[in-house]
């Protein structure tokens, strides 16, 4: 099966911009989706598609990808964004089955 | 409201079954796939495999194959993961989720708390 590359932390400064890496090669041919989970929560899913906000997610979220890698961007980072991130993608070797990358665990400074 | 309701934390021991449901509600539940999701103790998500209730059609990620059982009961919307004998190593959090999207966006939008199930003896 394909897999998902993430660094495994990553931080950033109290209202400064921090892109999240994600690469594979499903990336190449669909896109991904973005989960943040908090400490004992559920994830939740805040980038899908090419470039789409689910409601009730900040308009600071952001998604973009290029070749074989998808990042998502948050500009002005705020306190509760703090967080574990997860990539998602179809597994292109495994048909209608997806893979996640190894989480990214953003810290807000 | 669109929403997964998932049964109760378990705590079992090695060599017991188990099974644990996930309850859709507010959509059409046979209308979207259900998949199932690993989250070790501190470790990340994992995909466990997947399955339609429209016609109970199922995947498993190759990992997981032959170790659970995915399935579904379209005429009360829920759907299971079981186990025929636990092991230590199947310690983790399990959550549901809705599959939507297709082709190149494939995403999961509405999510179970999850189950937390504890194997020890």
């Amino acid at each position: 099966s394909s897999e998902l590359t993430q660094d495994p932390a990553v931080s950033v400064a109290l209202g400064q911009t921090v892109r999240i890496t994600c690469q594979g090669d499903s990336l190449r041919s669909n896109y991904a989706s973005w989960y943040q989970q908090k400490p004992g929560q559920a994830p939740i899913f805040v980038i899908y598609g090419k470039n789409n906000r689910p409601s009730g997610i900040p308009d600071r979220f952001s998604g973009s990808s290029s070749g074989n890698t998808a990042f998502l961007t948050i500009s002005g980072a705020q306190a509760e964004d703090e967080a574990d991130y997860y990539c998602n993608s179809r597994d292109s070797s495994v048909n209608l089955l997806g893979v996640f990358g190894g989480g990214t665990k953003l810290t807000v400074l | 409201e669109v929403q997964l309701v998932q049964s109760g934390a378990e705590v079992k021991k090695p060599g017991e079954s188990l099974k644990i449901s996930c309850k859709g509600s507010g959509y059409s539940f046979t209308s979207y796939w259900i998949a199932w999701v690993r989250q070790m103790p501190g470790k990340g998500l994992k995909w466990m495999g997947i399955i339609y209730p429209g016609d109970s059609d199922t995947r498993y990620s190759p990992s997981f194959q032959g170790q659970v059982t995915i399935s579904a009961d379209k005429s009360i919307s829920t759907a299971y993961l079981q186990w025929s004998s636990l092991k230590a190593s199947d310690t983790a959090m399990y959550y549901c989720a809705r599959l939507n999207g297709d082709g190149v966006e494939y995403y999961m939008d509405v999510w179970g708390k999850g189950t937390t199930v504890t194997v020890s003896s």
